[in-house]
């Protein structure tokens, strides 16, 4: 079962648009929601992480927007820039003596110039 | 560079064929992950060790995959008799502190095909 499902597969943004990727999860159990991001050669970096007592973090042009009882968590960039073009990955865990991190199977963002 | 490093960068190997990856991770960090990442997918959670203890392993982990954290510092993931399902990209990463402000810190990741 996957726990958890991540969309759109791939995503074309105008630069300066608004780009969102969107995350849903099973478990209501998770409490750790972090974005990474991933330039292609290169390992995954944390973006930007929400735990579910807040509804919505922001971090410069990036914004996590989590809905606990529809159990969704979004990802939006702000003013899209061509340097952001990579692929953004959600993730989710559990506390406990590991935190270990379930991610999603990706998106594929394009910011076209 | 203080970040995690892996080696090496890239593995060909023939089928049947053993091999070992590196992770050195941050210092001072004691929590330390492997996960592996096949291409198009996200990351998948192989095993954790905190310090030199190997504390979880996934289902993913087969018997002929074994890892090691000698000392608490650098690791090691050895894959004998290498098959072709096992060609992806193995990724480490590390942290610290208490689990509530953790954030893992991934390395470029060794990427292993197997012929």
């Amino acid at each position: 079962q996957q726990q958890v499902k991540q969309s759109p597969q791939s995503l074309i943004v105008q630069k300066g648009g608004i780009s969102i990727i969107n995350c849903a999860y099973e478990n209501t159990a998770f409490d750790y929601f972090p974005w990474y991001q991933q330039f292609p050669g290169k390992g995954p970096a944390l973006l930007i992480a929400i735990r579910p007592d807040v509804s919505e973090k922001k971090e410069g042009r990036f914004t996590i927007s989590f809905n606990k009882s529809a159990k969704q968590f979004s990802l939006h960039i702000m003013d899209s820039q061509p340097g952001d073009s990579a692929t953004y990955f959600c993730a989710v865990s559990l506390s406990g003596s590991a935190r270990q991190l379930t991610f999603g199977s990706g998106t594929q963002l394009t910011v076209l110039p | 560079d203080t970040g995690v490093s892996q080696n090496p960068r890239h593995k060909i190997t023939k089928r049947g064929q053993n091999v070992t990856f590196r992770c050195d991770p941050i210092s001072e960090h004691n929590r330390l992950y492997w996960y592996r990442q096949t291409l198009g997918q996200g990351p998948e959670f192989l095993t954790y060790f905190q310090n030199e203890a190997q504390l979880e392993k996934s289902r993913l982990l087969s018997d002929r995959f074994s890892a090691e954290r000698p000392k608490g510092s650098f690791s090691t993931l050895e894959i004998q008799r290498t098959e072709q399902g096992d060609s992806a990209m193995y990724l480490c990463a590390s942290s610290w502190g208490t689990i509530l402000q953790e954030t893992q810190y991934f390395g470029p990741g060794t990427r292993l095909l197997v012929l």
